[in-house]
């Protein structure tokens, strides 16, 4: 099935710790294609915050950490600040589509 | 640093074509694949396909009918055209790079530019 499934939202404390799951399947991260992760703050474009399942351009501060496993992937954010309230969207390649899926995106609110 | 940008008409009838150009600017076109996205109000990104610089394409089955990405190395443009549009397609459409074939991740990307389908 060529879809990858994200919580709507997610919550957390300044200084806390969250997660964010990005479930796929045998066609995508199960197949092995790389999972990748994107901010988008309100109103501005999305940025690239993973890449490659755990790695991070330049800039992007270490509390941002990323992980796969069989076909799942997860966004770890250490140290919550309010400017990381945002959506977030896991990304991969899919066979059975031949090609680029986007996670249906998750909310993250900094309570 | 690369830097994206779209550019085009804001407002489309329905039934006709949507046409938009991105503009690339601070680095090469060479080696890397170009690609549209789009992002319906209040809701979650869409891939629509890409180019490599060479020619080679691929785009998203539910819009491959409708869609044809073309590119311009030597102006550094490419361009996004979508037929037979309704009030569906409506959207901010995001003009970016993407680092490879079939495993890549989209590393930079374009301010976005909104589209309305309406008579």
């Amino acid at each position: 099935q060529s879809v990858l499934t994200q919580p709507p939202s997610v919550s957390g404390a300044p200084g806390q710790r969250v997660t964010i799951s990005c479930i796929g399947s045998s066609s995508n991260i199960g197949a092995g294609y790389d999972v990748h992760w994107y901010q988008q703050v309100p109103g501005t474009a999305p940025k690239l915050l993973i890449y490659d399942n755990t790695n991070r351009p330049s800039g992007v501060p270490d509390r941002f950490s990323g992980s796969k496993s069989a076909t799942s992937a997860s966004l770890a954010i250490t140290g919550l600040q309010p400017e990381d309230e945002a959506d977030y969207y896991c990304q991969s390649y899919d066979i059975s589509l031949s090609g680029v899926l986007f996670g249906g995106g998750t909310t993250l609110t900094v309570l | 640093q690369v830097q994206l940008q779209e550019s085009g008409p804001g407002l489309v009838k329905p039934s006709e074509t949507l046409s938009l150009t991105c503009t690339v600017s601070g680095g090469s076109m060479n080696d890397y694949f170009w690609s549209w996205i789009r992002q319906p109000p209040g809701k979650g990104l869409e891939w629509i396909g890409y180019m490599y610089y060479s020619g080679s394409t691929n785009y998203n089955p539910s819009l491959k009918s409708r869609v044809t990405i073309s590119i311009d190395t030597s102006k550094k443009q490419f361009s996004l055209k979508m037929s037979s549009v309704t009030a569906a397609d409506t959207a901010l459409y995001y003009c970016a790079r993407y680092s490879s074939d079939y495993n890549g991740y989209f590393d930079h990307w374009g301010q976005g530019f909104l589209v309305t389908v309406s008579s």
